[in-house]
């Protein structure tokens, strides 16, 4: 089966300029989460959605949002970009909510690059 | 706040020896742990994980295993391959409430030297 699909992949953008990136789950799940990666950060949890609702939401500013669709695939939007938003973006799918992260799947990621 | 730290940025290990990487959390409500790896320009894959009511778990050449009392917890790769170089992520989740939301150490680099 096809896995999580994140586009685009690769992305350049200038400060002050907003962006959207793109998550489709596998076929059938309807969890999406996302995930910021920096050198030495690790992993920083974004938001969570289920079934079209956002169940939990990490601690990030508002200019991070997110939305997820009736066929479960997920857009997130920065708006009024800074260069510390570069960072690979990355999206994880998983069957239902609740499942503590269990069958999470992610994806490539797409890497944004703020100049 | 670091809930979840990986102290070792980076392991330098031979061919056919063991691969110990550790990874501390700080609060007590987590009841999953989990081990992800991560090649370059891939998305992290899952490997391992435990339940907190458990102290190791193993699944051919990796174990892990589980210090409560330490909050404490280790992967042993045995033994280590040069295609186990990759980024390994300790991750931690059940912090009450029905949620995927994982936290993620800053992982820790792991090199096997043919």
């Amino acid at each position: 089966k096809a896995g999580v699909t994140q586009t685009p992949r690769y992305l350049i953008k200038t400060r002050g300029q907003q962006v959207t990136l793109s998550c489709s789950p596998i076929s059938g799940h309807r969890s999406v989460s996302w995930y910021q990666q920096t050198p030495g950060q690790g992993l920083q949890f974004l938001f969570e959605y289920f079934s079209e609702t956002q169940r939990n939401k990490g601690n990030f500013p508002g200019r991070f949002s997110g939305r997820q669709f009736s066929n479960s695939r997920s857009e997130m939007n920065v708006s009024t970009l800074e260069l510390g938003d570069s960072a690979l973006y990355l999206c994880a799918s998983s069957l239902g909510a609740g499942a503590s992260g269990y069958g999470y799947t992610f994806g490539s990621g797409t890497r944004l690059t703020v100049v | 706040d670091q809930q979840v730290k990986q102290n070792s940025p980076s392991l330098s290990v031979q061919e056919g020896r063991i691969s110990i990487l550790n990874c501390d959390y700080t609060n007590s409500m987590f009841d999953y742990f989990l081990w992800y790896k991560k090649y370059p320009a891939e998305g992290p894959t899952f490997l391992i994980s435990i339940s907190s009511i458990k102290d190791k778990n193993e699944d051919g050449r990796f174990t892990v295993f589980l210090n409560k009392s330490a909050k404490h917890l280790s992967l042993h790769i045995v033994p280590s391959q040069p295609g186990d170089s990759a980024v390994y992520f300790c991750a931690a989740s059940g912090m009450g409430g029905a949620t995927n939301k994982l936290i993620f150490g800053t992982g820790t680099l792991l090199a096997v030297q043919p």
